[in-house]
């Protein structure tokens, strides 16, 4: 069992709508991450939050708002999105650093994955 | 600009064959990760590589870094159903946070 949990697991939303996927992780990582993956594509980089606070953006549109309540929680907002935005949304955290020294290897540990229908 | 390439793109094998794939950079790397992924799941790390020339196993999976630290092998012996997915070599910038992935291999053990 995956230790990164996601909901929805399936979300369908018109491009007026507002919704929000949610990722929870309690493994005590202090870097969490959103991922946007296309059919038969990688995973491509979105947001990272390092202590709550933003600290890579990948040039996301701004119809896509994430947001990082606390260490242990990482949403993404939705609104005005379009069908292109269809994907497999991903969370994942990692362990940042440790004392003020920093321990992150890169490994990443995900969810299950959001999947988006956005008609 | 994709900074890790990947070989094959695809692999449709029987099960009990051998296979290797690739992961290949034009720049040196400090660490790689490797990470499979099956259908409408997220990816899963299998390993992580640091020295160059390092070797891991993992059953039947053996990992490689290159003496150069710019590409690595994944080699599966005696392929199994279980094995298919989507392979991804994957690094980290920017402190490591940056952690961006490989074209992918996405492999078909058939029984």
């Amino acid at each position: 069992d995956t230790e990164v949990t996601q909901t929805p697991k399936h979300l369908v939303m018109g491009m007026t709508n507002k919704k929000s996927l949610k990722c929870e992780q309690h493994m005590g990582h202090r870097a969490m991450y959103w991922y946007k993956q296309k059919a038969k594509k990688p995973p491509e980089l979105m947001f990272v939050y390092s202590y709550e606070k933003l600290s890579i953006n990948e040039s996301v549109p701004s119809r896509f708002s994430p947001e990082c309540p606390n260490s242990s929680l990482l949403n993404l907002h939705l609104h005005a999105l379009q069908p292109e935005d269809s994907a497999l949304y991903l969370c994942a955290s990692s362990q940042d650093r440790l004392a003020g020294r920093p321990t992150n290897t890169g490994e990443l540990f995900f969810g299950e994955g959001s999947r988006l229908t956005v008609l | 600009t994709q900074l890790l390439e990947q070989s094959p793109q695809f692999l449709s094998i029987q099960e009990g064959e051998n296979l290797t794939v690739y992961c290949n950079s034009s720049s040196v790397f400090s660490s790689l990760q490797w990470y499979r992924q099956e259908p409408g799941e997220g990816p899963v790390l299998l390993v992580t590589v640091v020295t160059g020339g390092e070797v891991k196993k993992l059953k039947r999976l053996t990992f490689q870094f290159g003496d150069a630290r710019k590409d690595s092998s994944l080699h599966i012996t005696a392929a199994q159903p279980g094995d298919t997915g989507l392979y991804l070599c994957a690094r980290g910038l920017g402190g490591y946070q940056k952690v961006t992935f490989g074209t992918g291999t996405k492999l078909q053990v058939i029984p």
